[in-house]
């Protein structure tokens, strides 16, 4: 069964950092891709960030491009997502994405999401 | 970037309708689109991959269309369990772009 388990999230002030993490079993985790994707409160899906499956590929959204990064332990079945200089905007539920791929494609499972609020 | 628009984006319709949800990409994307499902409340799930691919457990009465800049999304038969938002992806290039969305009623 494939489990994907987010963490990390919180209150943060504005220009703050946070990491999220993303734990992963029940696939063999350095075959796949890896996403962040966000939901802000009733609203529609946002692409944050990806990886392909040996870190040599990454990508970003330009809202959030130059302010966090995506990292991926593959001997810790582990994704994770730094974010630096946050922004109320980033204020959203975060979801660890795991792809159908080895690269950047589709978004085949998805976690619960983690909640990170950024506010003074 | 690649902006993808969707429409309408929200239709009610009545049980056993067919409904089609659009989706344009501001530029040609080949047949690089997938085609999510999130129910309310809860987490979304691939439902077509490839333009026209379904997915393993998507039932039949959904299908997915298109080339280039504009494809569909096509429910045959709509299902009270087809109530949920509906979102079109393309991955011809990063970063990677979701449509607006589409919340289809009853």
């Amino acid at each position: 069964e494939v489990k994907v388990d987010e963490s990390g999230g919180g209150l943060v002030q504005p220009g703050r950092s946070l990491r999220l993490s993303c734990t992963v079993s029940g696939f063999i985790f350095d075959d796949y891709a890896m996403h962040w994707v966000r939901q802000r409160p009733g609203k529609g899906l946002e692409w944050v960030s990806g990886i392909s499956w040996n870190s040599g590929s990454t990508g970003y959204a330009d809202s959030v491009k130059g302010r966090f990064t995506i990292s991926r332990d593959n001997a810790r079945n582990s994704l994770y997502l730094q974010m630096n200089n946050l922004r109320p905007e980033d204020t959203a539920l975060y979801h660890c994405v795991k792809d159908m791929s080895a690269f950047m494609m589709i978004c085949d499972f998805w976690g619960l999401g983690t909640q990170v609020t950024v506010s003074s | 970037d690649i902006q993808m628009t969707q429409s309408p984006s929200s239709l009610s319709a009545s049980i056993g309708d067919r409904v089609t949800i659009t989706c344009r990409a501001s530029q040609g994307i080949f047949n690089s689109l997938a085609w999510y499902q999130q129910r309310p409340g809860r987490i979304p799930r691939a439902l077509i991959s490839s333009t026209s691919i379904l997915q393993p457990g998507v039932p039949s009465r959904f299908s997915g269309s298109g080339s280039g800049t504009s494809f569909s999304l096509t429910i045959s038969s709509l299902q009270p369990e087809d109530i949920a938002t509906y979102f079109c992806q393309q991955y011809d290039s990063v970063p990677l772009t979701f449509g607006g969305g589409t919340k289809v009623e009853i």
